[in-house]
């Protein structure tokens, strides 16, 4: 089992350019965390997906960003007309998602840069 | 509201001394736990959940309700336990797997 993977590893972007980071869940895992790490700050929760839906969105911006998780291949977070304090790293997490079985495991993450 | 603070950013020890990263939680109910560790250049990953009552690479935390603690210890510190640590709660009901995580505290040993 390769873990869960995220893509690409490093991404640069403009101002205003769209930037797509993707994440493919552990074998078996049906549910999608992702978490931004601002500089010198926590992981904060953005938004939770199971296949084809999204369950919790709360801590996504409210505009620029969107989430999915497609029933075939890997979730997508999509950010429009990126601003220099989208400058992150950006980490995906999978689970079981069944009661009990809260441990999530994280990919490598991917860490934008806005020029 | 729930939250997680972890109030060091850096905590640093020589090889040997006994290490303690503090963690406190506001959480209504009874929580769920966890302690995660990054190492350098590697993804998060889970050390130890409060309701396994493991010790994972000597590493131990007991939750105190009455403090609302979760502080991780651990008597003798290595080298290799230099790494970032988050302490994480639930987010909403525990059954769904979301967490929150406190800011992260990094943890230097020296030789």
């Amino acid at each position: 089992n390769a873990g869960v993977m995220q893509n690409p590893r490093h991404l640069v972007r403009r101002r205003g350019q769209e930037a797509r980071l993707r994440c493919s869940p552990m074998k078996g895992h049906s549910h999608v965390y992702w978490y931004r790490q601002l500089p010198e700050e926590g992981l904060k929760f953005m938004v939770y997906l199971q296949k084809e839906n999204i369950i919790d969105e709360s801590g996504m911006p409210k505009e620029r960003f969107s989430a999915e998780f497609p029933k075939e291949g890997p979730s997508i977070l999509r950010i429009q007309q990126v601003v220099r304090g989208d400058s992150a790293a950006y980490f995906c997490a999978s689970s079981h998602g069944l009661a009990g079985a809260n441990e999530q495991f994280f990919g490598p993450g991917t860490r934008l840069t806005v020029l | 509201a729930q939250r997680v603070t972890q109030p060091e950013k850096l905590l640093s020890v020589f090889k040997g001394a006994p290490v303690e990263l503090k963690c406190n939680y506001s959480y209504s109910g009874s929580p769920e736990l966890f302690w995660y560790v990054q190492y350098s250049r590697q993804r998060l990953q889970l050390l130890l959940r409060h309701i396994s009552r493991e010790s994972i690479k000597g590493f131990t935390a007991d939750l105190n309700k009455g403090e609302t603690s979760f502080h991780l210890k651990k008597p003798f510190a290595q080298e290799e336990d230099s790494a970032m640590y988050y302490c994480a709660i639930p987010r909403g009901s525990s059954n769904t797997g979301k967490l929150i995580f406190g800011q992260g505290t990094t943890l230097q040993v020296k030789p």
